[in-house]
């Protein structure tokens, strides 16, 4: 059975630019989370879709945003992209309401930005 | 707000040492707690986990204790090898409220084991 996986592995921009992030959760999960890993500061949450809507989000300004598709699968996006966005990126999927005891990673979108 | 405090490391240890990791908590409510690995390249892995006081949660060889008196949630191993060269998380949620959706993260701590 396949994973979280996200796309692309790796993406380079220039500050100011948009960058769009995408996940695809395991089969039958409806929940996808997000989270930045920056260096230094640990995991830090930001997003969760569930079923098609947003069901909280973490302390990050409104440039961060994203949308839940039909089939499960997210996109998050970044605009006005500022070199402090340099970071992994991690996309979390579960079953609904299973977040705290079976959230599954996937492998990261390194974004960097220049 | 809630919180999670774990030993900075690097760790490094060799090949069949004991292994603590300390983690502590800040929670209001009556959290559930974790740990997560990452491998080197790959995403976090679910490691163990404790949804209330007194639980222990092992996997792998690894165990942590939900001691609610003490807030903490340490990570031990009483035989590493080089396999475990990892960097590892404790984590905690809430599922009240505003935080729901949130796994709380610690820094991470390194650990390097050595043959």
């Amino acid at each position: 059975e396949a994973g979280v996986t996200q796309s692309p592995t790796h993406l380079i921009k220039t500050r100011g630019q948009q960058a769009t992030l995408r996940c695809s959760p395991i089969s039958g999960h409806t929940s996808v989370y997000w989270y930045q890993q920056a260096l230094g500061l640990g995991l830090q949450f930001l997003l969760w879709y569930d079923e098609g809507e947003e069901r909280n989000r973490g302390n990050f300004p409104p440039r961060f945003s994203g949308r839940q598709f039909p089939n499960y699968s997210s996109e998050l996006n970044v605009n006005a992209l500022e070199l402090e966005d340099s970071a992994l990126y991690l996309c979390a999927s579960s079953f609904r309401d299973r977040w705290n005891t079976e959230a599954f990673f996937g492998q990261g979108t390194r974004l960097t930005v220049v | 707000g809630d919180s999670v405090t774990q030993m900075e490391g690097p760790v490094t240890l060799s090949e069949e040492a004991f292994l603590t990791i300390n983690c502590t908590y800040t929670a209001t409510g009556y959290p559930s707690l974790f740990w997560y690995v990452q491998y080197p390249g790959e995403g976090l892995q679910l490691l163990l986990k404790a949804t209330k006081a007194d639980d222990k949660g092992s996997n792998k060889g690894f165990e942590a204790t939900y001691r609610k008196e003490t807030t903490s949630f340490h990570l031990e191993k009483g035989s590493v090898q080089v396999s475990d060269s990892a960097v590892y998380f404790c984590a905690l949620s809430e599922p009240d409220g505003g935080s729901q959706g949130n796994l709380i993260f610690g820094k991470g701590t390194k650990l390097s084991v050595k043959p």
